[in-house]
């Protein structure tokens, strides 16, 4: 079964400008979610989304949003980017079955560079 | 809200000695715990998870880790490590958002491994 596919790899943005990085789950997964990677704040949790609706969200101004398909494929979308958006961007896909140890699995990460 | 604080944010190590990573949870209630890792440039990958059914738990790689509750604790070990495991190593908890019903994890700062020849 292939894993999470995250596209594309690597970007490179000015300041002002947006992005859209998007994701695709494990085949079944119902459950998308992204994180944000940075040296200083570690990973750090950006929202959640299942059957096209955002379930979660952590505490990231308005620029970020995402959004999810039928077809479970997610999209997460960074408006008037700042320097300090950089980052490794990471979506992980889970089945969903409602328990909390269930095993989210990560994509290789899109690695966002901001000019 | 839970959280997860991983002591040392680097352990170098000479290769074949023991690896012991830290992991130490705060949680009200009983927590379910991971351990990932990250090698360079790429994204994470599940070395193990506690879901209370056993408190010592067995991964991949080799690697195995204790749930004390006791102790609040989670540490990672490896009997001898190999070149191969230099990485970066991140502790997570399950955290539920009420009313939800979504799950996401809150992560360590993570500890970078060095094995040294």
């Amino acid at each position: 079964k292939a894993g999470v596919t995250q596209t594309p790899r690597y970007l490179i943005k000015t300041r002002g400008q947006q992005v859209t990085l998007s994701c695709s789950p494990i085949s079944g997964h119902r459950s998308v979610s992204w994180y944000q990677q940075t040296p200083g704040q570690g990973l750090q949790f950006l929202f959640e989304y299942f059957s096209e609706t955002q379930r979660n969200k952590g505490n990231f101004p308005g620029r970020f949003s995402g959004r999810q398909f039928s077809n479970s494929r997610s999209e997460m979308n960074v408006s008037t980017l700042e320097l300090g958006d950089s980052a490794l961007y990471l979506c992980a896909s889970s089945t969903d079955r409602g328990q909390m140890a269930e095993t989210q699995y990560f994509g290789p990460g899109t690695r966002l560079l901001v000019l | 809200a839970q959280s997860v604080t991983q002591l040392g944010s680097h352990v170098s190590v000479s290769e074949g000695a023991l690896v012991l990573l830290r992991c130490n949870y705060s949680s009200s209630v009983p927590p379910y715990l991971f351990w990932y890792v990250q090698y360079p440039n790429q994204g994470l990958q599940l070395l193990l998870k506690y879901t209370s059914a056993a408190t010592l738990v067995k991964g991949i790689n080799g690697f195995e880790a204790e749930f004390k509750k006791s102790e609040t604790s989670f540490h990672l070990t490896k009997p001898s490590a190999h070149m191969s495991d230099a990485a970066e190593y991140f502790c997570a908890v399950s955290d539920l958002r009420s009313g939800a019903g979504s799950y996401q994890l809150t992560f360590g700062k993570g500890t970078k491994l060095s094995v040294i020849p």
